[in-house]
């Protein structure tokens, strides 16, 4: 069955960076694209972009391009999330979700399945 | 963007109830709508795509309607399990866009 486990929380000081995994099984992992999205404390549920596991592109939500950065590594059916620069205000859950259908076309899609979540929380 | 606002946004119910949580888009996104729910510490779920297809291993008790820029998710006969966060999402134009969410809660 479709797994997408992520990596364990981070406690980071700000201006520091973190990357966070999401390991991909039971699916071929360059089929489907794969999203990022973020849950703030008390907040709700906010798409941040996603990449083309095929490709390699990554297309960024207006308000996230500039500190962050989607990656994969194929050999591994793992994409990454990087944020740089870190600021309190990143202090959130970031979730990766797998959209429902194969291949890629210029429209989006809902999302199937979905990593457990990583807690990253930035203080000093 | 479209802005997705969703109604109420927090509820309170037994078991054995029926609730309707209500999803408005601010622009017709035909019927490309999912509901999603979420508990702590767990991954999301995704209940219901295309508004009314039911996921599989979904239970039955959970529907999905509407089209154009109002949606429903209807909750017949609620069970224990069923308390959580319930969120609608638009994917008929980029950016993605979410409901602010409905915390569905034990009365």
């Amino acid at each position: 069955q479709v797994q997408l486990v992520q990596s364990g929380s981070e406690l980071e000081k700000p201006g520091a960076s973190v990357k966070v995994s999401c390991k991909a099984s039971g699916y071929t992992f360059t089929n489907y694209a794969m999203n990022w999205v973020r849950q703030a404390p008390g907040q709700g549920l906010e798409w941040m972009g996603w990449i083309n596991t095929n490709t390699g592109n990554p297309t960024y939500a207006q308000g996230f391009t500039g500190r962050i950065i989607f990656s994969l590594d194929t050999s591994v059916s793992t994409a990454y999330l990087q944020i740089s620069s870190l600021k309190a205000e990143d202090t959130a859950v970031y979730y990766c979700a797998r959209v429902m259908s194969s291949g890629y076309s210029d429209y989006p899609s809902s999302l199937q399945h979905w990593g457990q979540g990583t807690l990253v929380i930035v203080s000093s | 963007d479209i802005q997705m606002t969703q109604s109420p946004s927090s509820l309170s119910a037994s078991v054995g109830d029926t609730v309707t949580i209500t999803c408005r888009a601010s622009q017709g996104i035909n019927n490309w709508l999912a509901w999603y729910q979420l508990k702590p510490e767990k991954a999301p779920k995704s209940l219901i795509y295309a508004a009314s297809t039911l996921r599989s291993g979904v239970p039955s008790r959970f529907s999905g309607s509407g089209s154009g820029t109002d949606f429903f998710l209807t909750i017949n006969g609620l069970q224990p399990e069923d308390f959580a966060t319930y969120y609608c999402q638009q994917y008929n134009t980029y950016p993605i866009t979410f409901g602010q969410g409905t915390r569905l809660e034990i009365k």
